[in-house]
């Protein structure tokens, strides 16, 4: 069963400052895929990763992905409030039918002034 | 740009009815899906679908069905609706490629069973 753990879960960090969130997944795959939820709405899609070693980068927000160590980071430079939401990875993987995401429990972001 | 509407975004039913819940996407998508989002569960997929009358078991089927009679409408169906299937319905989209599975999500519908 393919497992995807985000990390933290909770994250409350004060404007101006950085932090990376943590994603890991347990099967191979080279597709990962980055979500942001604001209280209320549905996801919106941020980055898609399509191979080892990609880097994405938008605004105060950069994501990675190493897929030997199955692992993506969503990197926040600077951060503002604007930027407070509930962020998800999202793997497709091999064992699962074609098309299916398996999403991480989300990463519950607050930043204060 | 890809839209995904649903039919609507706040629903209130009492126990025991028949809901129907309804997703329309615009860009042509083969794979349509059916999630619940509740506090502490993250994204749970309910059905799938790749093409018109086909569709597939998520994670938590049970409770509900689905229908998918023309490429661009996937519809949820609960039978019989229960307090415990009042949550967050998210609907989405993507292509069928083998480069990006990219999920295209609705707004999302509120349903409140009582």
């Amino acid at each position: 069963e393919l497992k995807v753990e985000q990390n933290p879960l909770f994250l409350s960090m004060q404007e101006g400052k950085n932090y990376t969130i943590y994603c890991n997944y347990s099967t191979t795959s080279d597709r990962l895929y980055w979500y942001r939820q604001d209280p209320g709405k549905s996801l919106e899609s941020l980055f898609v990763l399509l191979s080892n070693g990609a880097v994405k980068q938008e605004g105060r927000l950069m994501a990675s992905l190493d897929t030997k160590a199955r692992l993506s980071t969503l990197h926040i430079t600077a951060a503002v409030h604007d930027l407070s939401a509930t962020y998800f990875c999202a793997v497709d993987g091999v064992e699962t039918s074609g098309s299916r995401l398996t999403f991480g429990e989300g990463t519950q972001l607050t930043v204060n002034p | 740009d890809v839209k995904v509407t649903q039919s609507s975004r706040y629903l209130v039913k009492r126990t025991g009815e028949k809901v129907f819940l309804e997703c329309v996407q615009d860009m042509d998508h083969e794979n349509m899906f059916w999630y619940r989002q509740d506090p502490g569960l993250g994204l749970r997929l309910i059905y799938f679908s790749y093409d018109v009358k086909m569709k597939e078991k998520g994670d938590i089927p049970e409770g509900y069905s689905v229908s998918r009679e023309k490429k661009e409408r996937f519809s949820l169906i609960l039978e019989s609706a229960s307090t415990n299937q009042t949550s967050m319905y998210l609907c989405a989209s993507s292509l069928l490629r083998v480069i990006s599975y990219e999920q295209y999500f609705g707004p999302g519908t509120r349903l409140t069973v009582t």
